[in-house]
């Protein structure tokens, strides 16, 4: 089975713009998480998607969104990018999104804002 | 707020020593903990999860322990192998939501 794939892996934007981050799943995952890692935050939950839906939120401004479409992809959106928001963003899958899960994670999109 | 601790930061050890990683979280009502390895630029790999109801789980060189009560986990490992050198992670699934806690990491070395 191909594991959770992010994409691009890598981005360089500016201030004030706005980016696309895309998580594709483990095939037949519903569940998809996405988290922030910064060397002075650690890794911190943004939001989690299950069928279509944000099931939870984490503690973030409303510039981060997300969406889950029907074949449970999901992209993040970030708009008007801040110099902080330079991170790396990593997504997780998995079956039900239930609590007793192991969630699988994808290698992650570094992105630089300048 | 659930909180979430490793020590040390960093570790360094010679090659075929054992070693011990400690992971510490402020509340107790926690679902599961679980245990990843990440290599530099990469995402996070799996290594361990303990089920609230567990004490312990094993995995090939890996143990890791769970004492809920007191709000610790350990990670062992043991004969320790340059391929071992990465940044080891702990996590906790609160019992109110699926999201995971993380900790602040150990980067562990492995000198040959």
């Amino acid at each position: 089975k191909a594991g959770v794939t992010q994409t691009p892996r890598y981005l360089i934007k500016t201030r004030g713009q706005q980016v696309t981050l895309s998580c594709s799943p483990i095939s037949g995952h519903r569940s998809v998480s996405w988290y922030q890692q910064t060397p002075g935050q650690g890794l911190q939950f943004l939001f989690e998607y299950f069928s279509e839906t944000q099931r939870n939120k984490g503690n973030f401004p409303g510039r981060f969104s997300g969406r889950q479409f029907s074949n449970s992809r999901s992209e993040m959106n970030v708009s008007t990018l801040e110099l902080g928001d330079s991170a790396l963003y990593l997504c997780a899958s998995s079956s039900a999104g239930t609590s007793g899960e192991t969630q699988y994670f994808g290698p992650g999109t570094r992105l630089l804002v300048l | 707020k659930q909180e979430v601790t490793q020590i040390p930061a960093a570790l360094s050890v010679p090659e075929g020593e054992n070693l011990v990683l400690n992971c510490s979280f402020t509340d107790s009502a926690i679902y599961n903990l679980q245990w990843f390895r990440q290599d530099p630029g990469k995402g996070l790999t799996s290594l361990l999860l303990i089920q609230s109801s567990q004490r312990e789980q094993t995995s090939g060189r890996l143990n890791a322990s769970l004492d809920k009560s007191s709000g610790r986990s350990t990670l062992y490992i043991a004969a320790s192998q340059p391929g071992d050198s990465a940044t080891y992670l702990c996590a906790v699934v609160t019992n109110t939501g699926n999201q995971f806690y993380f900790g602040t990491g150990t980067s562990l070395t492995v000198i040959p």
